[in-house]
């Protein structure tokens, strides 16, 4: 089955620097790639995704890219805020007939932003 | 903002003794899953749940979990005999249609700890 790996485990950055999260995936025939964000006592939000067809997708500070031959995907925040500070997941999923798509998650990035 | 709720926050139980997780899911949705994440670990997929049954499960769900949806309103997740690994955040989740063609969103979860 699937295996999703997320590197770093914690991340700490100076507010307005760039934060990088990767993650890698053993199933080539996953499809679906989101990132979510856990804020403390909070359920995981999404925050984009991105699908296979796709290599890159932007929505303001925060930017995904997807490397479907390396099997790998990356989250980029820019211009990081401490609002930013919080856990980030990224998850792979196989949508296939019949499949509700469920997602495999990484373990987690702890991000820190210092002011 | 419609969310998904879950109640208790926090439940403290027995080995052995049996727990009703539950879940109120965005009115409109139509998918329901069960994730769980042990501390430290990955948020990992226990089920999914679509016109009142079970659409696809994890080797995780054995028999000693169940789900039900009782009335129009809730989900809820029994696990008849509790274990001490058992002892992790349960998430709750809803979406449109199966994820990934649209968003799963994510209750805040409950954290079960059984002693």
């Amino acid at each position: 089955g699937e295996n999703v790996e997320q590197h770093p485990s914690t991340l700490s950055v100076q507010e307005g620097d760039s934060a990088v999260i990767k993650c890698t995936y053993s199933d080539s025939a996953s499809n679906y790639f989101p990132w979510y964000k856990q804020e403390l006592g909070k359920g995981p939000q999404l925050i984009i995704d991105i699908r296979s067809n796709v290599g890159e997708k932007k929505d303001q500070r925060i930017a995904v890219t997807l490397n479907k031959t390396a099997k790998h995907f990356s989250l980029h925040i820019t211009e990081t805020q401490p609002e930013d500070s919080a856990v980030y997941f990224c998850a792979a999923s196989l949508n296939y007939g019949g499949s509700q798509g469920n997602l495999i998650f990484g373990k987690g990035t702890k991000l820190s932003v210092k002011p | 903002e419609p969310e998904v709720t879950q109640t208790p926050s926090h439940q403290v139980t027995q080995m052995g003794q049996e727990v009703i997780l539950r879940c109120v899911p965005i009115s409109n949705h139509l998918y329901f899953y069960w994730y769980r994440q042990i501390l430290g670990q990955k948020v990992e997929f226990l089920v999914s749940f679509y016109n009142n049954e079970i659409s696809e499960k994890s080797e995780i769900f054995d028999d000693q979990f169940s789900v039900e949806r009782p009335d129009g309103s809730n989900f809820t997740l029994k696990i008849r005999s509790t274990k001490l690994e058992d002892s992790a955040m349960y998430f709750c989740a809803s979406s449109v249609e199966g994820a990934p063609r649209t968003e799963a969103f994510f209750g805040q979860g409950t954290r079960l700890t059984v002693v």
